[in-house]
C-alpha cells in the first residue's frame, strides 16, 4: 500500500463543472505539493502547502494536517485543464518526496 | 517553459547501445534530480545531486549512472538497458532541500528500449 493515496485514479468531467481531487497519506509530513503532468510528460508545480489553504486561480488546494488529507479543486474546468494531478508529500522524518499515482482528469466541452 | 531544458525528447536505443540524457536549468538551484516514471507507476526518485556532489542513488542499477559536471547541468548515461528500463525519465532541479521549497521539472526524455 502506497504511503499517498490519491482518488479518484481517473475522472471525467464537462466544461465548467468543479472538480475535487483528494490525496491521503499516511505519515508525518512537514509539506504536501500538487502537480501537474501533461500529455507531453512535463510537470508544473501547482502548490506547495504545509498548513490551510492557497488559490490560484481557478485552482484551491487545502489541506487538513490532522486529518492527513489534501484536496485540489478546480472550479469552472476547460479543456485545457485536462492532465494528470500528482500528490507529493515531504515525510517529517526524511527528505525524500514520496508520490502518489495520480489522477487522469479529463474536461470535455 | 519552466527554465528546466531536458534533450532528446524521445530516444529509441537497443540494448547494446549507449547513449546519454541532458538536463539543464538556469535558475540558480543547486539541488538536481533524475526521476523515472514508468506506466500506471509513481514517480520514482533514482538520484539527487546537491551542490554537485551525489547524495542519494536510490538503489538504481549499474547501467544507469548519472553526471553532474556543475551545478547548472546534469547527465544520465546509459548502457546495456533492458527493455522494462523503457520510461520517461524526468530531470527536476530546485533549491536545496525540496520537499519545502517548489521543484521545477522538465519536459521529460521518453525512452523505449528494444
Amino acid at each position: 500500500k502506497n504511503e499517498v493515496e490519491q482518488s479518484p485514479q481517473n475522472l471525467t468531467a464537462q466544461e465548467g463543472e468543479f472538480i475535487t481531487i483528494n490525496c491521503s497519506y499516511s505519515v508525518g509530513i512537514s509539506a504536501l505539493h500538487w502537480l501537474q503532468q501533461h500529455p507531453g510528460g512535463g510537470i508544473v508545480s501547482l502548490f506547495m502547502l504545509s498548513s490551510g489553504k492557497k488559490k490560484h486561480g481557478r485552482l484551491i488546494a487545502t489541506i487538513n494536517i490532522q486529518e492527513k488529507h489534501s484536496s485540489l479543486h478546480i472550479t469552472a474546468s476547460h479543456p485545457r485543464d485536462s492532465a494528470v494531478y500528482i500528490c507529493a508529500v515531504r515525510e517529517t522524518s526524511g527528505s525524500r518526496l514520496t508520490f502518489g499515482e495520480g489522477t487522469q482528469l479529463t474536461v470535455n466541452p | 517553459e519552466t527554465g528546466v531544458t531536458q534533450t532528446p525528447r524521445h530516444l529509441v536505443m537497443g540494448m547494446t547501445n549507449k547513449k546519454s540524457l541532458k538536463c539543464e536549468q538556469h535558475l540558480g538551484h543547486n539541488a538536481m534530480y533524475w526521476y523515472k516514471q514508468s506506466a500506471k507507476k509513481p514517480l520514482e526518485l533514482m538520484f539527487v545531486y546537491s551542490l554537485e556532489e551525489r547524495v542519494e542513488n536510490n538503489s538504481v542499477p549499474s547501467r544507469f549512472s548519472p553526471e553532474c559536471p556543475n551545478s547548472s547541468h546534469l547527465f544520465l548515461h546509459l548502457h546495456t538497458l533492458q527493455p522494462e528500463d523503457s520510461a520517461l525519465y524526468l530531470c527536476a532541479s530546485s533549491l536545496l532541500g525540496w520537499g519545502n521549497t517548489e521543484a521545477f521539472f522538465g519536459q521529460g526524455t521518453r525512452l523505449t528500449v528494444v
